[in-house]
């Protein structure tokens, strides 16, 4: 079955630290990638996506990811994280082949000390 | 563009209760889905409807779970006998199609306590 992991379940970064999350899928067709990012209390929104072309795509609040077909992979990253990025970031996957299901990792909760 | 609404925000009620939550999605939207969030399991897709029509009702935990959409800008879950370990945070989402192009939107969520 097609899976998303997470590895990193707990992050705690100082303000300004770099940050790299790290997301790799299962299903080797066609894919469109997602992170989303839920702060605490709220629902979730999208941070970017990436359907096709230039691999490295640019979302909201200075966050980027980068696919990597070839390790099946899609890391979130941030150069300098500030104490608002706290919150619970999710990979997710859909594939060509499936007819809407999206497909979320476990997630990875990112405290940002000030 | 309203969003993705729920409701209620916040439901408690004790365990053998029927709860019925509620979602409109955005209009236009052409597919709803249903998502449970606890602390153990994550974000886990119960079901979602493309056209009103249920596609995939895998991941509805058991028969005391049902959705319905009876129109385009309305959806239930439903869950009848509720249970302690019902207790999550479910989530409604919409997307414009089946995510290939459109990402999925997703609604504040309704915190569900079985008591």
């Amino acid at each position: 079955a097609q899976s998303v992991s997470q590895h990193n379940h707990h992050v705690i970064l100082s303000e300004a630290a770099s940050l790299e999350l790290g997301c790799n899928y299962s299903y080797g067709g066609t894919v469109n990638l997602f992170w989303y990012v839920q702060y605490p209390g709220q629902h979730l929104q999208l941070l970017l996506k990436y359907f096709s072309g230039d691999p490295l795509v640019k979302g909201i609040k200075g966050f980027e990811a980068e696919f990597i077909k070839s390790k099946f992979s899609f890391n979130l990253r941030k150069p300098s994280v500030q104490w608002s990025d706290t919150a619970e970031y999710f990979c997710a996957v859909i594939h060509s082949g499936n007819t809407g299901k999206l497909i979320f990792g476990q997630g990875t909760t990112l405290q940002v000390k000030p | 563009d309203a969003g993705v609404i729920q409701s209620p925000r916040h439901e408690v009620t004790e365990m053998g209760q029927e709860v019925t939550l509620r979602c409109k999605p955005i209009s236009g939207h052409d597919y709803l889905f249903w998502y449970r969030q606890t602390m153990m399991r994550g974000l886990e897709l119960l079901i979602y409807f493309n056209n009103n029509v249920p596609i995939d009702d895998s991941g509805m935990p058991e028969d005391r779970f049902s959705a319905k959409m009876p129109n385009a800008s309305f959806s239930t879950l439903k869950i009848q006998p509720s249970e302690p370990r019902d207790s999550a945070v479910y989530f409604c989402a919409s997307s414009a199609d089946r995510g290939l192009d459109q990402p999925q939107h997703f609604g504040d969520g309704t915190r569900l306590s079985i008591l």
